[in-house]
């Protein structure tokens, strides 16, 4: 099975900074990559898909790249509601398997 | 607007079963491939299993950790998926989400396979 592995596991930021985690697959992935945002006791909440596509109504200020085995999510200009744990998740094929997390305190 | 409730969650000693639902709102099941995700406490998201729609058969998909112990099945007259757990393991401990998959037509392409709506969650621990 492709394993996803992202980096780092946690990181601090201070409002109006620009964040970038990182998320590698095991094998190529092509560009069947999603990204989530989950904050304390809630479900996840969908940001991005197929690597770069920004899920409705979420702020432009996430963005997502990359192909293959690397991928990126950046948020520009970090706001106070944006502190939470992100997820990656890749959806090319079974087991839909996601990266271990990366906390932006 | 889109819904998903879950409920059924408890305490269940190892070996016993447990079923879980989740109400959904605001669609019809039916036209959505349907999964189950879980978290154990103070860990990252796991994959469960998939129901697809319909048009696809209604079949399923598990992951390895679950599969032949698990089962995800649907009622349409009550617009409710389910998650059949047997054989409990310690470490099925977690929260269990249902969540929809974004894919708008009758067939699924991986470019739109991921998670658009999710429930709020139903806590399952296994303990004697």
């Amino acid at each position: 099975d492709i394993q996803m592995t992202q980096s780092p596991s946690s990181l601090s930021a201070s409002v109006g900074d620009r964040v970038t985690i990182t998320c590698r697959a095991s094998q190529g992935i092509g560009n069947y990559l999603a990204w989530y945002q989950q904050k304390p006791g809630k479900a996840p909440k969908p940001l991005i898909f197929a690597a770069s596509t920004l899920q409705g109504g979420v702020p432009s200020r996430f963005s997502g790249s990359g192909s293959g085995t690397d991928f990126t999510l950046t948020i520009s200009d970090i706001q106070p509601e944006d502190f939470a744990t992100y997820y990656c998740q890749k959806h090319d094929n079974y087991p839909l398997t996601f990266g271990g997390g990366t906390e932006v305190e | 607007e889109v819904q998903l409730v879950e409920s059924g969650g408890g305490l269940v000693q190892p070996g016993g079963s447990l079923r879980l639902s989740c109400a959904a709102s605001g669609f019809t099941l039916g036209d959505r491939y349907m999964d189950w995700v879980r978290q154990a406490p103070g860990k990252g998201l796991e994959w469960v299993g998939r129901l697809r729609n319909k048009a696809n058969g209604d079949t399923t998909e598990y992951a390895a950790a679950v599969r032949g112990r698990f089962t995800v099945s649907r009622d349409d007259s009550k617009n409710s998926l389910y998650l059949q757990m047997n054989s409990l393991k310690t470490e099925d401990t977690a929260v269990y989400y249902c969540a929809r998959v974004y894919c708008r037509g009758p067939s699924c392409p991986w470019s739109e396979d991921y998670f658009d709506s999710w429930g709020q969650g139903t806590l399952v621990t296994v303990s004697s």
